[in-house]
């Protein structure tokens, strides 16, 4: 089993549709998670760190299940601009960060 | 004003080179990281330094050596290129959490490394 599971996709959804992620660990003293997006040919950039309570900005809201070892990502509304691939991130502990394959997603017209 | 800065951005050359990527980070965060991403674009760690030490090594070969001079800097030269080690690498920031594990990383822009 993989440390850090998601679906790699693609989703195809059109602009102001709800779309779900969701990414599972393995490891369970996994400490920090996080979601990042990568725009094509650029390097990740930090959409939102997940914290236990579930935590929302904006049109995003992230939830982290320690039970079940898995946190998800919601979009709502989405824009065009939404197009990138989510990437998972889970720290396991010390300095160790493992990234999921990530997820495409692409917002149609 | 960048965060955290890599040079060059394009490094094409020719097996068994030897060659060098410079990483630079102005957060004031202690740790760096060096990641690589293929052609299938996963992301996968190589390095990870805290206060200039040596914390992760994920069984990279060892003609990879990172270099931290000071906090701020990490670099990473490669001896004897081979052609599998075409590849983005990304430089990358964080701080450590109070709370315990890391917080979040800021990446570099990416160097694209071909080699012939």
């Amino acid at each position: 089993r993989k440390e850090v599971e998601q679906d790699p996709g693609p989703f195809n959804v059109p602009e102001g549709a709800t779309v779900a992620f969701n990414c599972t660990y393995s490891n369970s003293a996994s400490q920090s998670f996080f979601w990042y997006r990568q725009d094509c040919r650029k390097e990740p950039k930090l959409l939102m760190s997940v914290y236990s309570s579930g935590n929302e900005d904006g049109r995003f809201t992230a939830q982290l299940n320690r039970a079940s070892q898995y946190i998800s990502l919601l979009i709502r509304d989405s824009k065009l601009s939404d197009s990138a691939t989510y990437l998972c991130v889970v720290n396991t502990g010390g300095f160790k960060t493992i990234f999921g394959a990530g997820t495409r997603l692409f917002v149609k017209a | 004003d960048t965060a955290v800065s890599q040079t060059p951005k394009y490094l094409v050359t020719q097996m068994g080179n030897d060659k060098s990527i410079k990483c630079e980070q102005n957060l004031g965060h202690d740790t760096m990281y060096w990641y690589k991403q293929d052609s299938k674009k996963f992301l996968k760690i190589m390095f990870s330094y805290n206060n200039k030490e040596l914390i992760i090594n994920e069984t990279v070969p060892n003609r990879f050596s990172p270099k931290s001079p000071d906090k701020a800097h990490l670099n990473l030269h490669i001896n004897s290129l081979e052609l599998g080690d075409s590849a983005v690498y990304f430089c990358a920031s964080s701080q450590a959490r109070l709370a315990g594990g890391l917080g979040e990383q800021y990446f570099g822009p990416g160097t694209r490394l071909t080699v012939t």
